[in-house]
């Protein structure tokens, strides 16, 4: 299972772009990269997977560098809403049991 | 949006006793899960389940807990006899695809399980 290693906690501005690093030197051939946000009291919430290079949606992009031992969740211009904890997943295709949710990074974004 | 839902959300129970957990996926979707989550810790994964049977299960999921879909819309985690660090969050997720083909998971809201 590839290991992720993510900040503990960051704290951001409103309006700022905030970027989460999560480092997993160990990924293999096959493992994709997937964030997931969560709320208090709420199960997590999927934000965006890749493979390689960059994935943009509509809340936000995904960093890949070409050896893929880290990657980079960022998001622009956060709001007091987006205060949550930031998970990495590293696992290979169909594989649930090997989608290990770590301790997370705890954003705060302040007003 | 279509969402997972989950009842009940707060239960508590004795231990010793049975405990039915439920949930209701998404409708279209294929693939259900369970995870928990002890409060303050990691979102572990217990189980997935597809077509009627498991996929996957983790460490955690021993012969205490079993997963069944009744029917055609609900999806059931029940722990036979509870003990107190059985007292977790326990999350249920649907996706339409397997679980890195989209890699999107969908987590109802969750049901809180205190084990007295």
């Amino acid at each position: 299972l590839a290991k992720t290693t993510q900040p503990i906690s960051m704290d951001s501005y409103e309006g700022q772009e905030v970027n989460i690093t999560c480092s997993h030197n160990n990924i293999a051939t096959n493992d994709y990269i997937t964030w997931y946000q969560q709320f208090p009291s709420q199960g997590p919430r999927f934000i965006i997977q890749g493979y390689k290079t960059k994935v943009t949606n509509e809340v936000a992009s995904l960093f890949i560098p070409a050896d893929r031992k880290s990657s980079t969740l960022s998001l622009p211009r956060v709001s007091l809403s987006d205060t949550a904890v930031y998970y990495c997943l590293v696992g290979p295709p169909g594989s649930a049991r090997q989608l290990t949710f770590g301790s997370g990074t705890q954003l705060t974004v302040l007003p | 949006e279509p969402e997972v839902t989950q009842t009940p959300s707060h239960q508590v129970t004795q231990m010793g006793q049975e405990v039915i957990l439920r949930c209701v996926p998404i409708s279209n979707h294929l693939y259900f899960y369970w995870y928990r989550q002890i409060l303050g810790q990691k979102v572990e994964f217990l189980v997935s389940f597809y077509n009627n049977e498991i996929s996957e299960k983790s460490e955690i999921f021993d012969d205490q807990f079993s997963v069944e879909r009744p029917d055609g819309s609900n999806f059931t985690l029940k722990i036979r006899s509870t003990k107190l660090e059985d007292s977790a969050m326990y999350f249920c997720a649907s996706s339409e695809a397997g679980v890195f083909d989209t890699g999107e998971l969908f987590f109802g809201e969750g049901s809180r399980l205190t084990v007295l």
